[in-house]
């Protein structure tokens, strides 16, 4: 296992532009999640993918927000027109596992978004 | 409502000193529990988990948490901190079924260590 990767880092945009963040998570796993996590809080729940099906979305995953895993691999995160409140960490995981079994989920380094 | 709730926002111990890092939740049924520690800038490392089975489990790093059904908690332990325990630490709980399993964060602690 190489680990849960993000791309990239460190992203600074301004006001407006749009931006697109990728995850590539831990070869097999089946279940991908987007977490966005801001100073001194704990992350929060952006959305799920099951294989390339996109299972549930947060409330706080606005119209501007858009996720994808084509192929059920890597996917990848989109903001357009972002906003000065989007600035945060994006945090993405795997986990492996079927309906009813235990999973645990592995977090990459993730994507720390300044919108100025 | 489903909450995590991480009493202590901030701790400082000395180094050498004990541990223990409060965890309580709030849950429909048994849900799985998870602790994760983040350093500065980095992404989330899973410490410990507990799926079922006995209540105290160990994890990586020599830290150890307890379940407790009754008082619903599942509080952190490490015997002897060390320098590099300083870190944010996240207590985390899941469904036990169902396909999604988001979890559910407490705000985390900050320890910090004196040496």
């Amino acid at each position: 296992d190489t680990g849960v990767s993000q791309d990239p880092r460190h992203k600074i945009t301004k006001r407006g532009q749009n931006v697109t963040f990728r995850c590539d998570p831990i070869s097999e796993h089946n279940r991908l999640y987007w977490y966005r996590q801001t100073l001194g809080q704990g992350p929060e729940f952006l959305t799920y993918f099951q294989n390339e099906a996109q299972l549930e979305k947060s409330r706080l995953l606005s119209d501007r927000f858009s996720a994808e895993r084509p192929k059920g691999s890597f996917s990848t995160l989109e903001i357009q027109r972002t906003e000065q409140g989007d600035s945060a960490m994006y945090l993405c995981a795997s986990s492996s596992g079927t309906s009813g079994s235990t999973d645990t989920q592995y977090f990459g380094p993730g994507t720390r978004l300044t919108v100025l | 409502a489903q909450s995590v709730t991480q009493p202590d926002i901030h701790i400082t111990v000395s180094e050498g000193a004990s541990l223990e890092l409060r965890c309580n939740y709030s849950y429909g049924a048994t849900p799985y529990l998870f602790w994760y520690v983040q350093s500065p800038g980095q992404g989330l490392q899973l410490l410990l988990k507990y799926f079922s089975g006995d209540t105290l489990v160990q994890g990586i790093k020599g830290f150890e948490a307890e379940f407790k059904r009754s008082q619903s908690s599942f509080n952190l332990r490490k015997p002897s901190v060390h320098w590099s325990d300083a870190a944010e630490y996240f207590c985390a709980v899941g469904p036990n079924a169902g396909n999604n399993r988001k979890l559910i964060w407490g705000l985390g602690t900050s320890l910090a260590v004196n040496p």
